[in-house]
């Protein structure tokens, strides 16, 4: 079964600054996909960004960048020119080519200091 | 265009109730999930319906548990005599064709279960 771990319960950011998210997994494949996804207080779960683990090049959307690590299993988002809006639970999740399933990890708190 | 919506948002039961949660997806969205959030972690798989076929429900905790989507679209998860445990958000999310490799999960906002 595959693991995903969210060393981070809580990460503060102060607006404008930039904040990294740290995610690791476990797995014996070597094709698979990976997503972070933004959970706002009392409302519906976003995709933020999805990695596809044969691309070498870092997935980038606006402010959101990842930093794929393969070898070393890691997956950390880095949110830039962090703002109020930001401020949600963050979820990183996987997924093989021939599964369905998301697996997610425990989220990390994000709050943002004005 | 409109996205995945749950119903009810909040639900209070006492121990030994039965409840539904209903979930309505996005429309023509073939695949349809239900995941269980427990406080402070992160949603886990209960089952999958590809229309109205459900394809795996490995992850329901117990024969309590009780999915359907009998005409391809909204679906209903049913807790017969729920218990304390049962309490947390019930996410369901849809996605447009297979749900397979990189194809996005479109979430829905949850239902809170709180079992008294």
């Amino acid at each position: 079964a595959q693991t995903v771990t969210q060393s981070q319960p809580e990460m503060s950011v102060q607006e404008a600054e930039t904040v990294t998210l740290s995610c690791t997994y476990d797995t014996s494949e070597s094709d698979y996909y990976l997503f972070w996804y933004k959970q706002p207080p009392s409302r519906q779960m976003i995709l933020v960004i999805r990695q596809e683990a044969y691309k070498q090049q870092n997935a980038t959307e606006n402010r959101f960048s990842v930093n794929f690590q393969k070898a070393a299993k890691s997956f950390s988002l880095k949110i830039s020119d962090s703002q109020l809006g930001d401020a949600a639970m963050y979820f990183c999740a996987y997924r093989t080519p021939n599964d369905y399933k998301l697996s997610f990890g425990a989220g990390t708190t994000v709050t943002v200091r004005a | 265009g409109a996205g995945v919506s749950q119903s009810p948002r909040y639900k209070v039961a006492k121990r030994g109730q039965d409840v539904a949660l209903r979930c309505d997806p996005i429309s023509g969205h073939v695949s349809l999930f239900w995941y269980q959030q427990a406080l402070g972690q992160g949603p886990e798989f209960l089952t999958y319906f590809q229309n109205e076929a459900q394809l795996d429900k490995s992850g329901l905790p117990s024969d309590r548990f009780f999915a359907e989507r009998p005409e391809g679209s909204v679906s209903t998860l049913k807790i017969q005599r729920t218990q304390q445990e049962d309490s947390a958000v019930y996410l369901c999310a849809s996605s447009l064709a297979s749900a397979w490799g990189k194809e996005t999960q479109y979430f829905g906002p949850g239902t809170r279960l709180l079992v008294l």
